[in-house]
């Protein structure tokens, strides 16, 4: 069955640090990989996607992420965390076809401490 | 120029009533999604059309129907509400054409008193 793994629950990073948001996913064919972000209240924004190509993709608000098959990861990062990246970080993966839904983790909490 | 609007973003009512969420995208999506998020922030899939199409209908109780009246719009409503009903349920929208992410709305936020 499909699933999409975030190990960590929370995670708090200093302000100017670097960040590393794990996720692990199993699906039988090719993935599409996405991160969302969620600020409190908010609904969610797309920051980077994953189809084919280059595995390493470039997002917005300095996000990067890399696609490993050969570990089923899909690891986002940051080179250093401003205060305003805290927030709720769900990494998901879904088909290409039209109607097929995402299968999101279940999401790591960011907090960023000054 | 909201892309995915849902209404309302509150909706605070008591056990047994029928309320329903509405949910409008100007994108030009062909396809639209309700997904529930519990307490403890996890998302999952309720269900999605396709072109005015049901496409995927989740284990969900019988008591949530959705509608889609035209490809822009999916409504979903509520009957005799319960107590665990009480979540954010987000809105979303994707283009069927080529590999493109889904856009979601910011959520409706429904407490069941």
């Amino acid at each position: 069955a499909q699933s999409v793994t975030q190990p960590d629950i929370h995670i708090t990073v200093s302000e100017g640090a670097s960040l590393e948001l794990r996720c692990n996913y199993s699906y039988g064919a090719t993935p599409y990989l996405f991160w969302y972000v969620q600020s409190p209240g908010q609904g969610l924004q797309l920051l980077l996607k994953y189809f084919s190509g280059d595995t390493l993709v470039q997002g917005i608000k300095g996000f990067e992420a890399e696609f490993k098959r050969s570990q089923s990861s899909f690891n986002l990062r940051k080179p250093s965390v401003h205060w305003s990246d805290a927030a709720e970080y769900f990494c998901a993966v879904g088909a290409g076809q039209a109607g097929t839904a995402l299968i999101f983790g279940k999401g790591t909490t960011l907090s960023v401490s000054s | 120029d909201t892309a995915v609007s849902q209404t309302p973003k509150y909706l605070v009512t008591q056990m047994g009533n029928d309320k329903s969420i509405k949910c409008e995208q100007n994108l030009g999506h062909d396809t639209m999604y309700w997904y529930k998020q519990d307490s403890k922030k996890f998302l999952k899939i309720m269900f999605s059309y396709n072109n005015k199409e049901l496409i995927i209908n989740e284990t969900v109780p019988n008591r949530f129907s959705p509608k889609s009246p035209d490809k822009a719009h999916l409504n979903l409503h509520i009957n005799s509400l319960e107590l665990g009903d009480s979540a954010v349920y987000f809105c979303a929208s994707r283009s069927g054409v080529g590999n493109q992410p889904q856009h979601f709305g910011d959520g409706t936020r429904l407490s069941i008193l």
